[in-house]
């Protein structure tokens, strides 16, 4: 079972900042936060991942409460082609026999003209 | 580079027959994994190689599922027989054995539709 829990979905304007959060109250100390993303007919598409800093690349920012139990996604500044389902996903990276990600059942975010 | 490839894009077969997946990784990819969403559920894992091995075959759903990567390139997937609950979109994802390399690549799926 996942050990994610986000909206099922979300509205945001184009143009704007879409902020996707995600709760994982149970994450333990080995383990990260990815996001990926899945836009309609396509595989899931990495976006980023972190384990308890910041972090920024050029899709997106994560952003991690300091007890780590939530993170959100930030999209600065979202264009119509972000319009797809997000996923929220814990990964021990620690263990190398296990390497899945379990998928929750996301959010669906719709980018508005 | 190319990406992870799929083969075919779409099937469709009567209950009973045989079909089989092919995903061509990225090259250089060690590490190859199996997904699929069936119809209304949630995307789950199948299984994972490293190289020619499999490391993780946890998720394989029964035995009618036979996954190989001969060689370490490229695998299939094949179900003998095709059941209706076996309907639904396949993917394949690929990562480089450096495990500071972060996400896994996916292929766009194949969608299976077995009547």
């Amino acid at each position: 079972d996942a050990k994610t829990t986000q909206p099922p979905s979300m509205d945001c304007a184009e143009g704007r900042a879409a902020n996707l959060p995600c709760n994982h109250s149970t994450i333990s100390g080995n383990e990260y936060v990815y996001w990926y993303r899945q836009i309609h007919s396509q595989g899931p598409q990495y976006i980023i991942h972190g384990l308890k800093n910041n972090e920024t690349n050029e899709m997106a920012s994560l952003i991690i409460t300091e007890d780590r139990k939530s993170s959100t996604l930030i999209l600065p500044h979202a264009t119509l082609r972000d319009t797809a389902v997000y996923y929220c996903i814990v990964r021990d990276r620690s263990n190398f026999g296990n390497e899945k990600l379990t998928f929750g059942t996301g959010t669906r975010l719709t980018i508005i003209p | 580079e190319a990406g992870v490839t799929q083969f075919p894009s779409h099937s469709v077969i009567e209950k009973g027959q045989t079909v089989t997946l092919r995903c061509d990784p990225i090259s250089g990819h060690d590490n190859l994994y199996w997904y699929r969403r069936v119809m209304g559920k949630e995307i789950k894992f199948l299984l994972h190689f490293v190289k020619e091995s499999k490391q993780d075959e946890s998720g394989m759903p029964n035995n009618r599922f036979l996954a190989e990567r001969t060689g370490g390139t490229y695998s299939t997937l094949k179900v003998q027989p095709a059941e209706l609950e076996d309907s639904g979109v396949y993917f394949c994802a690929s990562s480089p054995r450096d495990r500071t390399n972060y996400g896994y690549t996916f292929g766009s799926g194949t969608r299976l539709t077995v009547v």
